[in-house]
């Protein structure tokens, strides 16, 4: 099974601040990485699939990168409505989440 | 519109079984892969059941090998649960999600239901 390893599980952050989330896979998973986003009582929000293509209606301030094991997120000039829990999910081999990221305000 | 609404959960002893139903609808149903994934209270998300959409293939994580079993009914838009000898450790709330239709990450999600395992 490919264990997904996300870091770090909570970051404090300003208003316009960049932030930045890694997870890093037990094997390559060949860029079949997802990010979501969870706020409270809330379902997740598919934002990126496939390493770094934006799902239609996430802003543009939200972004991916990586490869092989490595992967990162990025938010850019953090607004009040980001503040949630971003969690990865890796769909190489069946499918496994990151333990997840909760993003609070400083 | 993509919905997906589960029903089912509740309260159950260990040892004991529930069944949770995913309603579908605003898509055709019969082309997606479909699944249910897992948020222990107040911890992270984790996959659960995948099933083929035609249901011919399932997919199970380990610690629900042989305790739980996803099915579909295409005819009636609706996605299953069977969870049978549940554990405390199974209480979160379960989510029924579609999958993408291409290279399958989970695309929609519903708006979960909750599950809880106390005697």
């Amino acid at each position: 099974d490919i264990q997904m390893t996300q870091s770090p599980p909570s970051l404090s952050a300003s208003l316009g601040d960049k932030v930045t989330i890694t997870c890093q896979a037990s094997q390559n998973i060949n860029k079949y990485i997802a990010w979501y986003q969870q706020k409270p009582g809330k379902a997740p929000r598919q934002l990126i699939r496939y390493t770094s293509t934006l799902v239609s209606g996430t802003p543009s301030r939200f972004s991916g990168s990586g490869s092989g094991r490595d992967y990162s997120f990025s938010i850019s000039n953090v607004e009040s409505e980001d503040i949630a829990s971003y969690y990865c999910l890796q769909y190489d081999n069946l499918w496994t989440f990151g333990g997840g990221t909760k993003l609070e305000l400083k | 519109e993509v919905q997906l609404v589960e029903s089912g959960g509740g309260l159950v002893q260990p040892g004991r079984s529930m069944k949770l139903s995913c309603a579908a609808s605003g898509f055709t149903f019969n082309n997606y892969d479909m699944a249910w994934v897992c948020q222990a209270p107040k911890k992270g998300l984790e996959w659960v059941a995948t099933i083929s959409y035609d249901g011919s293939s399932t997919y199970y994580r380990d610690s629900v090998k042989g305790r739980f079993t996803i099915s579909r009914d295409n005819a009636k838009s609706t996605l299953y649960l069977q969870m049978d000898s549940l554990r405390s450790e199974d209480t979160a709330t379960y989510y029924c999600a579609r999958l993408s239709g291409v290279l399958n990450w989970f695309a929609y999600w519903g708006q979960g239901t909750l599950v809880t395992v106390s005697s």
